[in-house]
C-alpha cells in the first residue's frame, strides 16, 4: 500500500527565512497531494495542494511542488512569519474515494 | 456555512467499554472520512463513507466500525477499548466524488483508563 514519508520531523527558522518540507510516496497511482497545517490545540486546516498533472503551484508565500517520476513533493513557504508556527502534513491519495494516507509531521517553529 | 461538528469533544472510558463519537459534516457534503490523531502514528486514516456506503478502510482492527445515516450523519463506534485507542479521533467530510479538500471537525479527544 501507499507510504509517505517526511523530512525534517522538526523545523526552525528566523522570521523571514524560507522553510522547506519534504515527501516522498510510493503508490505511482496516487494522483492528489494535499499539504494541511494544524495549530496547537485545533483542526487541521488545508493550505495548498497539487494534482499530478501540475509541476509546482503558487498561493502567496506558499509553493509547492511535485516530481512524479521520483514521487516526491514539497512545500516552500517564503518570508517565513511567526504564525506560520505549526505543524504540517503532507499527503497522497489513493484512488477512488477520500482515502488518503499521511506524512508523520513537521514540526515548524519561526524564532522571531 | 456550518463546519463539520463532533461530539462529544472529551470522554474518558476505561478499558473493555466501548464508545460512539458522531459526525456531523457540512450540508450538502456526501462524504465522510474518519482519522486516528496520535503524536506518535500521526494521522491515520479509520474509513470512508460516501452516502451511506463504506467506500474505503484502512488498517484497523475489527473493534473499529462506523456508519452513515442518509443525512450523511456519521458514527463511529469502538468496542471493547484497549488503552492504546487513547487518541484524538477527527472527522473530516468533502463535497466531491473523488479527492479533494477535506474539512475537518474540532475532534473528539478518548482517554482509555
Amino acid at each position: 500500500g501507499e507510504n509517505v514519508e517526511q523530512h525534517p520531523s522538526t523545523l526552525s527558522v528566523q522570521e523571514g527565512d524560507s522553510a522547506v518540507i519534504k515527501c516522498t510516496y510510493s503508490d505511482s497511482a496516487s494522483n492528489y497531494f494535499p499539504w494541511y497545517k494544524q495549530e496547537l490545540g485545533k483542526r487541521p486546516q488545508l493550505i495548498i495542494d497539487i494534482r499530478s498533472n501540475v509541476g509546482e503551484k503558487k498561493d502567496q508565500r506558499i509553493a509547492v511542488t511535485l516530481n512524479k517520476t521520483a514521487k516526491h513533493f514539497s512545500l516552500h513557504i517564503t518570508e517565513t512569519q511567526p504564525e506560520d508556527s505549526a505543524v504540517y502534513f503532507c499527503a497522497a491519495s489513493i484512488p477512488y474515494g477520500q482515502n488518503f494516507v499521511f506524512g508523520p509531521g513537521t514540526r515548524l517553529s519561526v524564532l522571531p | 456555512k456550518a463546519g463539520v461538528t463532533q461530539t462529544p469533544r472529551y470522554l474518558i472510558k476505561t478499558r473493555g467499554q466501548q464508545v460512539t463519537l458522531s459526525c456531523s459534516p457540512i450540508s450538502g457534503h456526501r462524504s465522510v472520512s474518519w482519522y486516528q490523531q496520535t503524536p506518535g502514528q500521526g494521522l491515520q486514516f479509520l474509513f470512508e463513507y460516501f452516502s451511506e456506503t463504506q467506500r474505503n478502510k484502512g488498517n484497523f482492527p475489527g473493534r473499529f466500525s462506523g456508519r452513515q445515516f442518509s443525512n450523511s450523519r456519521s458514527e463511529m463506534n469502538v468496542s471493547t477499548l484497549e488503552l492504546g485507542d487513547s487518541a484524538l479521533y477527527l472527522c473530516a467530510s468533502n463535497g466531491l466524488a473523488g479527492a479533494g479538500e477535506l474539512f475537518f471537525g474540532e475532534g473528539s479527544r478518548l482517554t482509555v483508563l
